[in-house]
């Protein structure tokens, strides 16, 4: 799986909104972005994925780059529930072995 | 719904002590996986299995086992536990489609159970 680097932490003002960044040069055509999120000592939270094209859901917009080597998850309205770690990981469909390295710990402040 | 079931949530054990976490879905996911999580890092992955009767080994397999005689059931076994497998650890599932991994490839998790290895 390509590696990927986010920052280790970013704080965000309550209501606005939250861009978090990630960097996976090394992606390769068949490799999938996901991104999870870690609430407090939750179990992660699947928040989105997509191939190429900009994805959004319910709960975030998912911007990928045209050359695909970075990424960015967009929190449209931050609120203090979104306070978590957040993980941005690269994998091939259908890999089953997938982990999460340290991600990026957002603090949304009032 | 219940989804992913862990027990216990906490446990302390002597070293050399075995165990057993359990791991219970019911939502007829064919993947199950076991991580574990440090302080401060991300997830590992310790096994997973893509079905009953077939498990394989993840990331950081050393010191523990698994089965998975049910689909529903996807227990970790610690045979002798040392002080180095102090962490938390999460169970997480996800349906498969035909074998492979599906258009839902969310994983789903449960809510971790806390071992410290004295």
């Amino acid at each position: 799986d390509a590696k990927t680097t986010q920052p280790p932490s970013m704080d965000c003002a309550e209501g606005r909104a939250a861009n978090l960044p990630c960097n996976h040069s090394t992606i390769s055509g068949n490799e999938y972005v996901y991104w999870y999120r870690q609430i407090h000592s939750q179990g992660p939270q699947y928040i989105i994925h997509g191939l190429k094209n900009n994805e959004t859901n319910e709960m975030a917009s998912l911007i990928i780059t045209e050359d695909r080597k970075s990424s960015t998850l967009i929190l449209p309205h931050a609120t203090l529930r979104d306070t978590a770690v957040y993980y941005c990981i690269v994998r091939v469909r259908v890999d089953y072995k997938l982990s999460f390295g340290a991600g990026t710990t957002v603090t949304v402040r009032a | 719904n219940a989804g992913v079931t862990q027990t216990p949530k906490f446990q302390v054990l002597k070293t050399g002590q075995s165990m057993t976490l359990q791991c219970a879905q019911d939502m007829n996911h064919e993947y199950m996986s076991w991580y574990r999580q440090d302080p401060g890092m991300g997830l590992r992955l310790i096994h997973y299995s893509v079905g009953a009767g077939i498990t394989d080994q993840g990331e950081v397999p050393n010191g523990y086992n698994v089965s998975r005689s049910t689909t529903e059931d996807f227990p970790l076994r610690l045979l002798s536990a040392a002080p180095s497998q102090t962490s938390v650890y999460f169970c997480a599932s996800t349906p498969l489609a035909g074998g492979r991994p599906g258009s839902n490839e969310k994983l789903f998790f449960g809510s971790g159970t806390q071992l410290s290895v004295l």
